[in-house]
């Protein structure tokens, strides 16, 4: 395993809050990723990072954003929680993009009433 | 649009059995190909990868990949029932994340 965890890994909260997901790794992996993963879609991209303030948008990025600081941290905020957002969100993580292996954390059921 | 299909299944297959899983993807410059497995209420795990057109093997597990035919499959012998999961394809090329299909859930009854 690439020695990736999520905190927290259960949150249910209100329409309209905001919401912080972390994700932390010891791999020192270069690249870092979130999806969400909804029934009948499979594992769709939010949005991903390629090294330390540098990020990039992914397939579902509308009412996210992320924030990288340090190689091992990447924070994935939902602005204004809907309840369209209710997800099961994984982080996931590479050495390179497209042609490497990636390898992903235990995931956060986040539930939005 | 980059796409990867799979059939969303369920496929069920007797315990001892092959189970053939496909896959098919519409970018011809794809040059990755991954195979993750995924148990009810868990994270996906990596299987196998495989880069180059024919079979490669690893204990149980055999990818097929024929990139003319943009199809690649995942063959698993001598079925168990804890090979029982949700299979993801997975493609990419460099420089782009990858994309993943839906999944295809195998059901191994004993």
């Amino acid at each position: 395993d690439a020695g990736i965890t999520q905190s927290p890994r259960h949150k249910v909260t209100e329409t309209g809050t905001p919401v912080t997901l972390r994700c932390h790794q010891t791999e020192n992996h270069r690249y870092m990723y979130w999806y969400r993963q909804d029934p009948g879609h499979g594992l769709r991209l939010i949005h991903y990072s390629y090294g330390v303030k540098d990020t990039d948008k992914g397939e579902v990025s509308d009412g996210y954003s992320v924030s990288r600081s340090k190689t091992e941290d990447f924070l994935l905020t939902l602005e204004s929680a809907t309840s369209s957002q209710t997800s099961v969100y994984f982080c996931a993580t590479g050495q390179g993009i497209g042609t490497d292996t990636q390898y992903f954390g235990p995931g956060t059921r986040l539930t939005v009433l | 649009q980059k796409e990867v299909e799979q059939n969303s299944g369920p496929l069920s297959v007797p315990e001892g059995a092959i189970a053939s899983l496909n896959c098919t993807y519409s970018d011809r410059g794809s040059q990755s190909f991954f195979w993750y497995r995924q148990y009810s209420g868990k994270s996906p795990e990596l299987i196998m990868f495989i880069y180059s057109n024919g079979d490669k093997e690893d204990g149980r597990f055999t990818a097929q990949l024929n990139k003319a035919s943009q199809y690649v499959s995942l063959l698993i012998r001598d079925s168990q029932p804890s090979d029982s999961a949700t299979y993801l394809c997975a493609v990419g090329q460099a420089g782009t994340a990858l994309i993943f299909g839906k999944g295809t859930t195998l059901s191994v009854s004993s």
